[in-house]
């Protein structure tokens, strides 16, 4: 089964106010977790990533949390704006070994931002 | 704009058809990956190369191949389609192949229909 799953699949947001997207991870070995958007009829963009070394890291309007202790991660989304809608991804590296790189994705929650 | 372009946009074919993905990634990226985004699925890692080479697998079938060329677009081959082939596909490219600061991009995806 997945391993890296969301707490809610759908989120509705008034325009300007703030967003937070949940995700659950099982594998405490992963070491990097990356939040993806992605708009319909385009492929997953990149937002914001974290290595297991951090809690915390924030860019512009986004700020993700790392919680290793119970393997929760989070997407902030300040002064949500309509062009925010999108399903977002998190996923997290479970390769191992050197060269090895797979990312495994939890199944997205949209994101609607009502005007 | 990614950087990652996906020839063709869409594809129809039927079963039994074999069907060939292209790939060219980002300006400097080594490394190419295939992912697979159904509907009930969500996003499924498949392979990656790196330079040409085979660096990882995922849930690939073996009807399924893929190979990265001297010039570094990679092409993703598909045989005996089935209508359970029917997805989007992704690829991917990024810099390195295992840096945990060298998040994937994603390219728009071939839309796949098998009839």
């Amino acid at each position: 089964g997945e391993s890296v799953g969301l707490h809610l699949p759908t989120l509705s947001v008034q325009e300007g106010d703030n967003s937070i997207i949940n995700c659950a991870y099982s594998n405490s070995a992963s070491d990097y977790f990356i939040w993806y958007k992605q708009e319909s009829g385009k492929g997953p963009q990149f937002i914001i990533d974290i290595r297991s070394n951090m809690d915390k890291r924030q860019g512009q309007r986004v700020t993700v949390l790392l919680n290793k202790t119970v393997k929760h991660l989070s997407l902030q989304i300040a002064a949500t704006q309509p062009g925010d809608s999108a399903v977002y991804f998190c996923a997290e590296n479970m390769g191992s070994g050197a060269g090895s790189y797979q990312l495994t994705f939890g199944k997205g929650t949209k994101l609607s931002v009502i005007p | 704009d990614s950087g990652v372009t996906q020839t063709p946009k869409h594809l129809i074919t039927a079963t039994g058809q074999r069907v060939t993905l292209r790939c060219s990634p980002r300006s400097g990226d080594l490394s190419v990956y295939w992912y697979q985004q159904s509907l009930d699925q969500g996003l499924q890692f498949l392979i990656q190369y790196y330079n040409g080479e085979e660096r990882a697998k995922g849930n690939i079938l073996e009807r399924f191949s893929a190979q990265q060329f001297p010039d570094l677009h990679s092409e993703l081959n598909l045989s005996s389609l089935e209508l359970g082939d029917s997805a989007l596909y992704f690829c991917a490219s990024s810099v390195a192949t295992g840096t945990a600061n060298s998040p994937l991009h994603f390219g728009n995806g071939t839309r796949l229909t098998v009839t």
